[in-house]
């Protein structure tokens, strides 16, 4: 049963730390999203890559946030340094993208990481 | 300007019921997406349905189906017989347009609506 696996799925760290979660996307599939949900803001794309390309980081803040993928089975979100308002769910996601085949190019999301930054 | 609107926080209905739950969406592009999630306690995103702005019926999945009327830029979901399972947030999301020729864009969401099923 294929599914996009995250770590760490529970996350509490003080203020000013280093923070990694790790996502491995479905195996075959081409485009990885990262997704901020917060009570307040709801979900928030934070980065996309295509073919482990970044297309689209502007949902980022570039100062302390920087998403990677270093290979195909292996995406990264690092915060550093990590402050009290970044406490939320990360969500990774990815999907198969053809373009002109007309497919539904669904995301599959992973369970999430749930960052508390005290 | 938000670009999916669900206007429901929350929404009850009795076991066995049906409900509908709203979404309408903003874009001015020809060719787009909609798609409904859910997402349980546990906190996963389960994909329910999909429905393409070029398609002519309304897309049903089992006790799912998307009431689309395009005119007036809706995409509503409707649950038939209601389950004690279906207890969860409920996400519309809109797939714009491609900021790299070629490709499919990024999923936007709204703020999700949240349905109790009472038993």
């Amino acid at each position: 049963d294929a599914r996009v696996t995250q770590t760490p799925r529970d996350k509490v760290t003080e203020m000013g730390q280093e923070v990694t979660m790790r996502c491995q996307p479905i195996l075959g599939h081409n485009t990885v999203f990262w997704y901020r949900q917060t009570m307040m803001q709801g979900l928030e794309l934070l980065a996309y890559f295509r073919n482990r390309a970044p297309l689209d980081d502007s949902g980022m803040p570039k100062d302390r946030f920087s998403a990677e993928m270093p290979d195909a089975t292996l995406a990264t979100l690092k915060i550093q340094p990590s402050e009290p308002r970044d406490s939320a769910v990360y969500f990774c996601a990815s999907g198969l993208d053809r373009p002109g085949t007309g497919g539904t190019g669904e995301l599959f999301f992973g369970e999430g990481s749930r960052l508390t930054v005290l | 300007a938000q670009k999916i609107t669900q206007t429901q926080p929350g929404m009850f209905v009795q076991e066995k019921e049906a409900v509908t739950l709203d979404c309408t969406y903003d874009t001015s592009d020809p060719s787009y997406g909609l798609f409904w999630y859910k997402q349980p306690s546990s906190g996963e995103m389960i994909f329910l349905i999909y429905q393409g702005s070029y398609d002519q019926q309304n897309a049903t999945e089992g006790r799912y189906s998307l009431n689309f009327q395009k005119a007036r830029k809706s995409a509503n979901l409707v649950i038939s017989a209601s389950q004690l399972g279906d207890s969860a947030m409920y996400f519309c999301a809109m797939r714009e347009a491609p900021k790299i020729r070629g490709s499919q864009g990024n999923l936007i969401f709204g703020k999700g609506t949240k349905l109790s099923v009472k038993p």
